[in-house]
C-alpha cells in the first residue's frame, strides 16, 4: 500500500515569491494535516482538513494556507515568502486519530 | 491546554544498553499518546500509540511504552539498543476529538555507540 506521497522533495525559492506544496495521501485517509519542521521551533501544526474542509487551523499567519480536494489530496500554499519560512514541511494523513497518522518524507523549502 | 515535555534533549547509549527515552504530558481529558521517530532527511514514522485498553504498549523495533496516568508519563522504552536506533525521537499527544491537533514534544536525540 503506498504511502504519504509529497512533492517536490527540495525546493529553494527567492524572499517574495510564492510556493505550492502536495501532498497525496494514503488510499483511504480523508484527514489530511500540514505540519512545519525547524530547528528553533521543533514541529508545529499548520492546519488540517477532512473532506475538503479546514478543520483545525494553527496560529500562522494568513500567508500560509491550504486546500483539500476532493480525491483528499491537498496542496498548501505560501506566499510572499521570507526567509524564516525557510523548514522542512510535512504532511501526514489519518483515518482516525485513534489509529495514528502517517508522515509523508516531507518537502525541503529553503528561502534565499 | 495540551502540552508534552520530553526530558533531555540528547541521550546516549551503548549498544546492547538499555534505552529509556522520557516524556510527560499534559492533558484535561484522557489523551492519546503517540511516539515517532525521525532518521535523517526524513519524515516521521510511527513507532506505537496509546489509545485505550492495556497501558503496556509494544511497538515496532523492540520498543515499548508504559502509559501511567498518575505520573502523566509515557516514557519509551527498549532494552538492548542498537547502532540502528540512532535516530530522533518524538512523542505526541491529542486528544482524539474532531477538531483536536497532535502537540508535539521538543525531541531526543538518540546516540548509540559501538
Amino acid at each position: 500500500k503506498a504511502g504519504v506521497t509529497q512533492t517536490p522533495r527540495y525546493l529553494i525559492k527567492t524572499r517574495g515569491q510564492q510556493v505550492t506544496l502536495s501532498c497525496s495521501p494514503i488510499s483511504g485517509h480523508r484527514s489530511v494535516s500540514w505540519y512545519q519542521q525547524t530547528p528553533g521551533q521543533g514541529l508545529q501544526f499548520l492546519f488540517e482538513y477532512f473532506s475538503e474542509t479546514q478543520r483545525n487551523k494553527g496560529n500562522f499567519p494568513g500567508r500560509f494556507s491550504g486546500r483539500q480536494f476532493s480525491n483528499s489530496r491537498s496542496e498548501m500554499n505560501v506566499s510572499t515568502l521570507e526567509l524564516g519560512d525557510s523548514a522542512l514541511y510535512l504532511c501526514a494523513s489519518s483515518v482516525d486519530r485513534s489509529y495514528g497518522y502517517t508522515f509523508g518524507s516531507g518537502t525541503r523549502l529553503t528561502v534565499v | 491546554a495540551q502540552s508534552v515535555t520530553q526530558l533531555g534533549s540528547h541521550v546516549s547509549v551503548s549498544e546492547g544498553a538499555l534505552v529509556l527515552l522520557r516524556c510527560n504530558y499534559s492533558s484535561s481529558v484522557p489523551p492519546y499518546l503517540f511516539w515517532y521517530v525521525q532518521y535523517p532527511n526524513q519524515g516521521l514514522q510511527l513507532l506505537l500509540k496509546y489509545t485505550t485498553g492495556a497501558t503496556l504498549v509494544k511497538g515496532i523495533n523492540g520498543f515499548e511504552a508504559e502509559f501511567k496516568k498518575s505520573e502523566t508519563s509515557f516514557h519509551l522504552t527498549k532494552p538492548s539498543a542498537h547502532m540502528s536506533d540512532a535516530a530522533e525521537y518524538f512523542c505526541a499527544v491529542t486528544r482524539g476529538g474532531n477538531t483536536d491537533k497532535l502537540i508535539f514534544g521538543t525531541g531526543t536525540r538518540l546516540q548509540v555507540f559501538p
